[in-house]
């Protein structure tokens, strides 16, 4: 089993729609879990980040952790077709003792948002 | 906000040959940074950490001798790929931390560096 599970998609939806992107995982030590954005071709940007269980918002997309059940969740409200892209889930540790450690990256799923 | 270039951003070259990419952080210091490797239609996948002024990190089977990691300041790493041959096509990708200590792992990336070699 990999430490990270996420559907490659394609996931395609009408513009407006409520998108609901998810990850689950296997790691019980993954404490930080963020949602990063690719467009084809470019580096991941940073779209959400949060810790532990819980909801974060942030205008139109809100990510939520369930660490009961190792399973992440980002929502994009009112899609538009800008959204279409591929969202990557990532996780990681806590530090242990000095020094960063890296992220352990979902496959991405491949979204597209049709006008 | 912080920002992570990348350069070049697209390289061709030949079978055989070295080819050498560099990571900045532009606007921060960077103790660590991470270089990934993303094959088409498939995640990134951590090649090694970059440690700046010792060895870098390697993981798992990634040959050390053929990405060769020099992280000479707190604003620049290198990655050669060292007697590139075709399979080591890919787009590569580094990142760095720009709150290290925050105990979060938040990164930022650069934009990406596309390898064909022919």
């Amino acid at each position: 089993q990999k430490e990270v599970e996420q559907d490659p998609g394609p996931l395609s939806v009408p513009e407006g729609a409520i998108v609901s992107l998810n990850c689950t995982y296997s790691n019980s030590a993954f404490q930080y879990f963020m949602w990063y954005r690719q467009y084809s071709r470019k580096g991941p940007e940073l779209l959400m980040y949060t810790y532990s269980s819980g909801n974060k918002e942030d205008g139109r997309f809100t990510a939520q952790v369930d660490k009961s059940s190792k399973y992440i969740s980002l929502f994009i409200r009112d899609s538009q077709p800008s959204d279409s892209a591929t969202y990557l889930c990532a996780m990681s540790r806590p530090y242990s003792g000095g020094g960063a450690d890296g992220l352990t990256f979902g496959k991405g799923t491949h979204l597209i948002i049709q006008p | 906000g912080a920002v992570v270039s990348q350069h070049p951003s697209w390289v061709i070259c030949k079978s055989g040959t070295s080819v050498k990419i560099e990571c900045r952080s532009l606007d921060f210091q960077a103790t660590t940074m991470f270089w990934y490797r993303q094959f088409p239609k498939q995640s990134l996948m951590l090649m090694a950490t970059s440690n700046e002024g010792s060895k870098a990190t390697y993981e798992q089977g990634v040959e050390k001798d053929k990405f060769l990691i020099n992280h000479a300041s707190l604003t620049l790493s290198t990655l050669t790929v060292t007697s590139a041959h075709p399979e080591d096509s890919s787009f590569y990708i580094c990142s760095a931390e720009p709150r290290a200590g925050s105990g979060a792992n938040v990164l930022t990336f650069g934009a990406g560096s596309r390898l064909t070699v022919l």
